[in-house]
C-alpha cells in the first residue's frame, strides 16, 4: 500500500508569498491530521479532519493559515501571506479510526517550508 | 486535560548498552499509548502499541508496558545499535481521534 504522500518535500520561498502544501492520505482513512515541527514548539497539531469535514482547527495559528479537504483523498494546507517564522517541516497524517486502530495515525514524510 | 512528559534528550549510548526511556501520563479513562520513532529526514512511524493496562507493545526488540498504577509506558531496549538513533515520542489517544505527544527525545547511540 502506498502510504501518505506530500508535496513538495521541499520550499522555498520569499516573505509574502502564498505557499500551499498537499496530502494524500491512505486510502480507507477517515481522519486527516495537518501538524508542524519546530525545534523551538516540537510537532504541534494544527487542523484535524474526519470524512473531509474539520473538526478542530484550534491549532491553526492565525487567520494566514487555512486547510481544505475537497475530497477524501487530497488536502490542502496553505499560508498566505508567508512569513520567516512559518520555517518549519509540516506533517500531514492519516488514520483508519476503526476499532483496534483508532489513534495509530500514519505519517507521511513531511514538506520543509523555508520562507526567506 | 491529558497529557504526556517524557524524559529530556539526548540521551547518548553506547552500542550493545541497555536502554530506558521514560514517559508518564495524566489522562481520565484508559486511553491507548504509543512511542512513534523519528529517523533523521523522515516522518514519523509507529513503534509499539498498549491499549490496554499490563498490556506490553513491543516491536524492533523494543518494548514498553502499560503501567496503570505508576501511569507509565517506559520504552527500554535490551541491546541497542547505531540504527536506533533517533528522536523518540511518547503519545497516549484521546477520545477525539488526537494523539496527545511528549516533547520527543532524541537518542545517539555511538559505535
Amino acid at each position: 500500500d502506498a502510504g501518505v504522500i506530500q508535496s513538495p518535500r521541499h520550499e522555498v520561498t520569499e516573505m509574502g508569498q502564498e505557499v500551499t502544501l498537499r496530502c494524500k492520505p491512505i486510502s480507507g482513512h477517515d481522519y486527516l491530521f495537518w501538524y508542524r515541527q519546530t525545534m523551538m514548539r516540537g510537532l504541534e497539531l494544527l487542523i484535524y479532519f474526519n470524512n473531509n469535514v474539520p473538526i478542530d482547527d484550534s491549532g491553526m495559528p492565525e487567520d494566514r493559515f487555512s486547510a481544505k479537504m475537497p475530497n477524501a483523498s487530497f488536502s490542502t494546507l496553505k499560508i498566505q501571506p508567508s512569513e520567516p517564522r512559518d520555517s518549519a517541516v509540516y506533517f500531514c497524517a492519516s488514520t483508519p479510526g476503526t476499532s483496534g486502530r483508532v489513534n495509530e495515525q500514519f505519517f507521511g514524510p513531511g514538506t520543509r517550508l523555508t520562507v526567506l | 486535560g491529558d497529557s504526556v512528559t517524557q524524559m529530556e534528550g539526548p540521551v547518548t549510548l553506547s552500542e550493545e548498552a541497555f536502554l530506558t526511556i521514560n514517559c508518564t501520563y495524566t489522562a481520565t479513562g484508559y486511553p491507548s499509548l504509543f512511542w512513534y520513532v523519528q529517523y533523521p529526514g523522515e516522518g514519523l512511524q509507529l513503534l509499539l502499541k498498549a491499549t490496554k493496562a499490563d498490556d506490553k507493545g513491543s516491536n524492533k526488540g523494543f518494548e514498553a508496558t502499560y503501567r496503570k498504577e505508576t501511569t507509565s509506558f517506559h520504552l527500554e531496549k535490551g541491546s541497542v545499535q547505531v540504527s536506533d538513533s533517533a528522536v523518540y515520542f511518547c503519545a497516549l489517544g484521546d477520545s477525539n481521534y488526537q494523539l496527545i505527544w511528549g516533547a520527543g527525545t532524541k537518542l545517539i547511540i555511538k559505535p
